[in-house]
């Protein structure tokens, strides 16, 4: 079974603050996800990778930047923590772009980040 | 834009009730549709999917069908248990965007 894990369940942080939310795959996926869930809005990809070193904005990348210098790895950072950034933070993970699977996403547990 | 949406939550049903949950999307092209569910605690997982037009995806004895003259793809289950009980999230996939586009999720609450 394709396993996600994240770093943190829950995580704690003062505004201000460089938060790292880290995120491991197992299954050799060349594709990696951040997003973050609030109720109401669904959820919203913050950036995504699809290759080690490669990275791409998504929908709402503002206050958030991210780092992937391993394949299975992949992290997200809040440079400066806001209590707007308070959320439930997801990642996911999917093979590459030639086999038929690519949107078929495998997501870890979540952070659930609260900022103070 | 692409955008999925859902009829709010939460669905309240007892056990072995018949049980359905609208999806719409709007999209400019022909996309890929999805359902996911989160059970409480745990991350996403894929429930179900269907790629074209008139494809009924089905598991678990959930099933949906991509309907394109109504741009809909309604969950539905006949008899839903307790163990159903989850936040269900309707989605789209469009080969030139790259990306999930998710509806805002429901939750279904299952009463013994």
């Amino acid at each position: 079974d394709v396993k996600v894990t994240q770093s943190s369940r829950y995580l704690v942080k003062r505004t201000g603050e460089k938060v790292f939310l880290e995120c491991v795959q197992d299954m050799d996926h060349e594709n990696m996800f951040w997003y973050r869930q609030d109720p109401g809005l669904g959820l919203r990809l913050i950036y995504f990778s699809y290759d080690v070193k490669m990275k791409e904005k998504g929908d709402i990348p503002e206050g958030y930047s991210v780092s992937r210098e391993k394949k299975e790895r992949f992290s997200l950072i809040l440079e400066s923590a806001s209590t707007n950034q308070t959320s439930m933070y997801l990642c996911a993970s999917s093979p590459g772009r030639a086999g038929a699977f690519i949107y078929e996403q495998y997501f870890g547990p979540g952070t659930r980040l609260t900022v103070t | 834009g692409n955008s999925v949406t859902q009829m709010e939550g939460p669905v309240t049903l007892s056990e072995e009730a018949f049980l359905t949950i609208n999806c719409t999307y709007t999209a400019t092209g022909y996309p890929s549709l999805f359902w996911y569910v989160q059970y409480p605690g745990e991350g996403l997982q894929l429930l179900l999917k269907a790629t074209k037009a008139d494809d009924k995806g089905s598991n678990k004895g959930f099933e949906a069908t991509y309907r394109k003259e109504t741009t809909s793809f309604h969950l539905e289950k006949g008899s839903v248990q307790v163990s159903d009980s989850a936040v269900y999230f309707c989605a789209l996939w469009m080969d030139s965007s790259y990306k999930l586009i998710f509806g805002s999720g429901t939750r279904l609450l299952v009463r013994p």
